[in-house]
């Protein structure tokens, strides 16, 4: 079945490196992505969002990459922070408003 | 601005039980979708509504429903909980239909436990 993943299921890094998290997808028919922040017990807080007929989109110290030929999506942070500490999903819009959710990978922050 | 409210923010249930969840979206948003966020995975689509209409629905059981009403908040029942229920209810609202692409924004969810 079609699904929507991520390659790495924990990420760490030194505070004020450059985080790189990487998302895999299958259907190529979804023509807008995002990504979402979640801190334990909270909600997923949006990040960043993309569309298909992107392939790069910069916010403040992140930027998504996404490469249709290899369905494949990427969230840089830079200079990552302690408070960027959490589980980093990416969600594929498929028909509707209908958001589909990977795994889903933990980024911890060394200081 | 009040963001997605949720309540409660915790249920202890019992299997077998009847547990309704409720959700106010941002003012202004006329979806509401529900999501299960089983501990250590991604959330997992359940149902979008708007304007009180169903317009999708996850892979779950017809042990779960929900319905919109015409404020645009939402209910979310799930009949006859078994212990695999147990997880984090998530309930996004965005503007659109899908019409145009919108992000969604997460309440921050009910801890449902199933004993």
């Amino acid at each position: 079945g079609e699904s929507v993943g991520l390659h790495l299921p924990t990420l760490s890094v030194q505070e004020g490196d450059n985080s790189i998290i990487n998302c895999a997808y299958s259907n190529s028919a979804s023509d807008y992505f995002i990504w979402y922040k979640q801190e334990s017990g909270k909600g997923p807080q949006f990040i960043i969002d993309i569309r298909s007929n992107m392939d790069k989109r910069q916010g403040q110290r992140v930027t998504v990459l996404l490469n249709k030929t290899v369905k494949h999506l990427s969230l840089q942070i830079a200079a990552t922070q302690p408070g960027d500490s959490a589980v980093y999903f990416c969600a594929e819009k498929r028909s509707g408003n209908q958001f589909y959710f990977g795994t889903g990978t933990s980024l911890t922050v060394i200081p | 601005d009040a963001g997605v409210t949720q309540s409660p923010t915790h249920l202890i249930k019992t299997r077998g039980q009847h547990v309704t969840l409720r959700c106010s979206p941002i003012s202004g948003h006329k979806s509401v979708s529900w999501y299960q966020q089983v501990l250590g995975q991604g959330p997992q689509f359940i149902f979008q509504y708007y304007e009180k209409e169903e317009r999708g629905r996850g892979n779950f059981p017809d042990r779960f429903s929900a319905r919109q009403f015409p404020n645009y908040s939402s209910e979310l029942n799930v009949n006859a909980l078994l212990l695999g229920d147990s997880a984090l209810y998530l309930c996004a609202s965005s503007s659109g239909q899908g019409i145009w692409n919108t992000e969604a924004f997460f309440g921050q969810g009910t801890r449902l436990t199933v004993v």
